[in-house]
């Protein structure tokens, strides 16, 4: 069935430093992949998202590139900030969404 | 826009009570909702598809009888916990994908209801 793997956490970053989170995803044909952010004590709110193949979303910084070949949508900011730091989930799908695991991310001052 | 709410924010109950969460879409109307349960750190994980006018969708493994869902129109949807238990403590959250049909766009979610049973 389908599937999305994404990179365990925590992952604790200084300010200003590059982030990478990894997701990849397993699924018939090519569903829309999203990012959805969970600020602590807050409710899912979506990050980003792509619709097909080579799409790149983009929010507040943050990137992400649909890559068919690898299956991949991984999570890239260039500079954090401490108020980044929260849970961030990858997910995919079509009529209904599957969601990786979540990765922790802290971001020290 | 898009917003969706969900009441109550939290709730404590006693072991064998039935407790009712309300999910809410406040500017648009959804013909599906979703309920998921999410453990402490943990992924969200899918309970159940909420399809207005008819029957939810189970997903395996959950059971229908304890987590009675009810779509009552495009904007509510309802999740009853009966005769609660305290390993049904957890954190529900609903989320609803506007449109009238079965889409497959992003959802928006509620901001999660905490379920305490004691």
């Amino acid at each position: 069935g389908d599937s999305v793997t994404q990179m365990e956490g925590p992952v604790t970053l200084s300010e200003e430093a590059f982030l990478t989170i990894n997701c990849t995803y397993t699924a018939t044909g090519y569903p829309s992949l999203f990012w959805y952010v969970q600020y602590p004590g807050e409710g899912l709110q979506l990050l980003l998202k792509a619709t097909k193949a080579d799409d790149k979303g983009s929010n507040k910084g943050f990137e992400a590139t649909y890559r068919k070949e690898t299956t991949s949508f991984h999570l890239e900011k260039g500079s954090v900030q401490v108020s980044d730091s929260a849970v961030y989930f990858c997910a995919g799908g079509g009529f209904k969404t599957i969601f990786g695991a979540g990765t922790r991310l802290f971001v020290k001052a | 826009g898009a917003v969706v709410s969900q009441h109550p924010s939290w709730v404590i109950c006693k072991s064998g009570t039935s407790v009712k969460i309300e999910c809410r879409s406040l500017d648009f109307q959804a013909t599906t909702m979703f309920w998921y349960r999410q453990f402490p750190k943990q992924s969200l994980m899918l309970m159940a598809t909420s399809n207005e006018g008819s029957k939810a969708t189970y997903e395996q493994g959950v059971e229908k009888d304890k987590f009675l869902i009810n779509h009552a129109s495009l904007t509510l949807s309802t999740l009853t916990v009966t005769s609660a238990h305290p390993e049904d403590s957890s954190f529900y959250i609903c989320s609803a994908r506007p449109g009238l049909g079965s889409g497959t766009g992003e959802q928006y979610f509620g901001p999660g209801t905490r379920l305490t049973v004691t």
